[in-house]
């Protein structure tokens, strides 16, 4: 049972360097998610998408980009690397909505900008 | 913007004792979701509550859902060493996305 899968678990970028965080989910779930997590904060909602094809901006969209060609994958691109850009990002899925549906989460990619 | 804060932040317990962890905010959720999240893993999803005054037990965890649907509580009996974890709480705003809270990170010693 895969569920939510990230990679790579940790990566160190310098400044302005460019890379893509992947994600992949094999529950066939119609939603997915990218977070980033600061240390001691919650989640922050980077970008989601509701289905193939369909991407939104969340709460902290800037510097990031997203694409959802397929149902099971969700990447993350970051395109000029900044310091404050150093945390930990989760991808999670979803069946549906967020009301009574659960997201699972991967394990997270854990990001250094240098 | 909608924000849950989380209390206390941090909470350091020994084994067997009880403890409640709050989340607090101004704005309303249709439903909020409790996750647990232990070091280099994810959050899991522990539980979720919809009705105001709503209560839903989990073995030794209590969870309440408030009756304005703002605020929430977990609170846990006897708790032990395999309770500790970062606890997260996350309300689910009226565009149907989360909005978690700060955390609260509890270590029990045993």
């Amino acid at each position: 049972n895969a569920g939510v899968t990230q990679t790579p678990k940790f990566r160190i970028l310098k400044i302005g360097q460019s890379m893509t965080l992947q994600c992949t989910q094999d529950m066939n779930h119609n939603y997915m998610y990218w977070y980033r997590q600061d240390p001691g904060m919650g989640l922050k909602l980077i970008y989601y998408s509701v289905g193939a094809g369909i991407t939104d901006k969340g709460e902290v969209p800037n510097g990031y980009n997203v694409s959802r060609s397929t149902t099971e994958d969700f990447p993350l691109r970051l395109e000029l690397a900044a310091p404050s850009q150093t945390s930990v990002y989760f991808c999670a899925s979803s069946y549906s909505g967020s009301n009574n549906q659960p997201q699972h989460f991967g394990d997270g990619t854990r990001l250094s900008i240098l | 913007t909608q924000l849950l804060e989380q209390s206390p932040q941090f909470l350091s317990i020994q084994e067997g004792e009880n403890l409640t962890v709050y989340c607090n905010s101004s704005s309303v959720f249709s439903s909020l979701q409790w996750y647990r999240q232990e070091p280099g893993e994810g959050p899991v999803l522990l539980v979720t509550v919809v009705t105001g005054g709503e209560v839903k037990k989990l073995k030794r965890l209590t969870f309440q859902f408030g009756d304005a649907r703002k605020d929430s509580s977990l609170h846990i009996t006897a708790a032990q060493p395999g309770d500790t974890g970062l606890y997260l709480c996350a309300g689910v705003d009226n565009t149907d996305k989360l909005i978690f809270g700060t955390g609260t990170r509890l270590q029990v010693f045993p």
